[in-house]
């Protein structure tokens, strides 16, 4: 059971926008950032968006991320087939003194 | 360019212990925070702990406290995770992580399998 609720699958056709939703609590995301992960299969996890909405060099401006009060979003516009991948978000955890993660949601192009 | 670098994979009886290395390159090894996250077949990602390469002080998370030792070589960019009495559940890819908040650069990865 992961302290982060994503759900476990989402699904678009290329050039749709999809969004993954990631909820948290008071003690993770409702005080601190949170990180979105790219996993392609059998590949390590990428980070995708760090500090709720900032995109690392060479991420795509297709990928875009929000939060709000004990809520984070990642979205992606204009699906390709490549952006099938496993995605997962993060947060620090005041509570547990520790990040926390997202089950992850498996993301398919249709 | 940051590369963290793993051992290869390894397999273990249950009860025995395994020792995974992360070597560090591309930037200033005491500068940054380094995770350990693990992946069970299938399943999400599981953090287990944090070590501070600069003064080699380690936070576990409680899951594997008592089980897990968290070092580092500071002559060879060096961290290491070691867990001990191990069991299947633990049968995972290991990986480490650069940076206290945003983990961002990753290992490739080390699969550990617990097989008698």
């Amino acid at each position: 059971q992961s302290v982060l609720t994503q759900p476990p699958s989402a699904s678009g056709t290329p050039g749709q926008r999809v969004t993954i939703s990631c909820s948290g609590s008071s003690s993770n995301i409702g005080s601190n950032a949170v990180n979105w992960y790219q996993q392609l299969p059998g590949t390590a996890p990428k980070l995708l968006i760090h500090s709720n909405n900032q995109r690392p060099s060479g991420v795509p401006d297709r990928f875009s991320g929000s939060k709000s009060g004990t809520s984070a979003s990642l979205a992606i516009s204009g699906l390709l087939s490549e952006d099938e991948a496993d995605y997962y978000c993060a947060a620090w955890d005041d509570s547990l003194n520790g990040p926390v993660f997202g089950g992850g949601t498996k993301l398919t192009v249709l | 360019q940051v590369q963290l670098v793993q051992s290869g994979a390894e397999v273990k009886k249950p009860g025995a212990s395994v020792k995974v290395s992360c070597k560090a390159s591309g930037y200033t090894f005491t500068g940054y925070y380094i995770h350990w996250v693990r992946q069970a077949p299938g399943q999400g990602l599981e953090w287990m702990g944090i070590i501070n390469p600069s003064g080699g002080r380690s936070t576990y998370a409680q899951k594997f406290q008592g089980r897990v030792t968290m070092s580092r070589d500071t002559s060879t960019s060096t961290v290491y995770m070691e867990l001990s009495s191990l069991r299947s559940e633990d049968t995972a890819v290991y990986y480490c992580a650069r940076d206290l908040m945003t983990f961002d650069y990753w290992g490739q990865g080390t699969l550990v399998t617990v097989s008698s």
